[in-house]
């Protein structure tokens, strides 16, 4: 069964500092991989996604790698804002089985970035 | 605006009432999710519907019942629900799949 971790839970940062968030996952056999923004009160905004043959994708201030072999991603932010503040969440889409694909969440990292 | 719309945004029924949660997409995916939010938990899978049919359902207590009619919409009925089920219900869509999710901003259900 699929396993995510997002380490820490929670970050705080300086405004204008470059910052990484973290996402394992214990079963390398992935199809993709999904990072989401959530805004409290709010759903889910999604920021990548990464194929499983891919290494890294990038959007604006955005960078986010996968390593499958050792079942990680980390997802880069560069010159962080006030308004980069929010929950980011890792979800690992896998084959469950059945032509079924399980998307599993992590509890997510709470990022506050101080003006 | 997500293109994923989910009313009521707030609910709060009592332990014996009967409601509904409205999810209605206007992107032309083909697949449509339930998910449920707690409080320091994951993100936890409840439904998944592709091309109107339920592919997954992951082991979802009787009180919550869905409905997809259509590819555009999909419902959450509930009964008889338990304090312990107070959370944010997202609904989420996809083009096929394996696609990309796009989220609705939840229903906040409080159960008294």
């Amino acid at each position: 069964k699929q396993e995510v971790t997002q380490i820490p839970a929670a970050l705080s940062v300086p405004e204008g500092e470059n910052l990484v968030l973290n996402c394992s996952f214990t079963d390398s056999a992935i199809y993709n991989l999904q990072w989401f923004r959530q805004d409290p009160g709010k759903g889910l905004t999604s920021l990548l996604l990464i194929q499983s043959s891919q290494r890294e994708q990038t959007s604006g201030r955005l960078n986010a790698s996968l390593d499958k072999s050792s079942g990680r991603s980390t997802l880069y932010i560069a010159a962080s804002q006030p308004g980069d503040s929010a929950t980011y969440l890792c979800a690992v889409r896998s084959f469950s089985g059945a032509g079924s694909y399980q998307l599993t969440f992590g509890k997510g990292t709470k990022l506050s970035v101080i003006p | 605006e997500t293109g994923v719309t989910q009313t009521p945004r707030h609910l709060v029924m009592g332990m014996t009432n009967k409601k509904s949660l409205k999810c209605e997409q206007h992107l032309g995916h083909n697949a449509m999710y339930w998910y449920k939010q707690s409080a320091k938990k994951p993100l936890e899978l409840m439904f998944v519907y592709n091309f109107k049919e339920q592919t997954e359902n992951n082991s979802v207590p009787s009180r919550f019942s869905p409905e997809c009619p259509n590819s555009s919409h999909l419902f959450l009925h509930l009964h008889t629900l338990q304090p312990e089920d107070s959370a944010l219900y997202l609904c989420a869509s996809s083009q096929e799949i394996t696609s990309p999710l796009h989220f609705g901003n939840g229903t906040r259900l409080t159960v008294t």
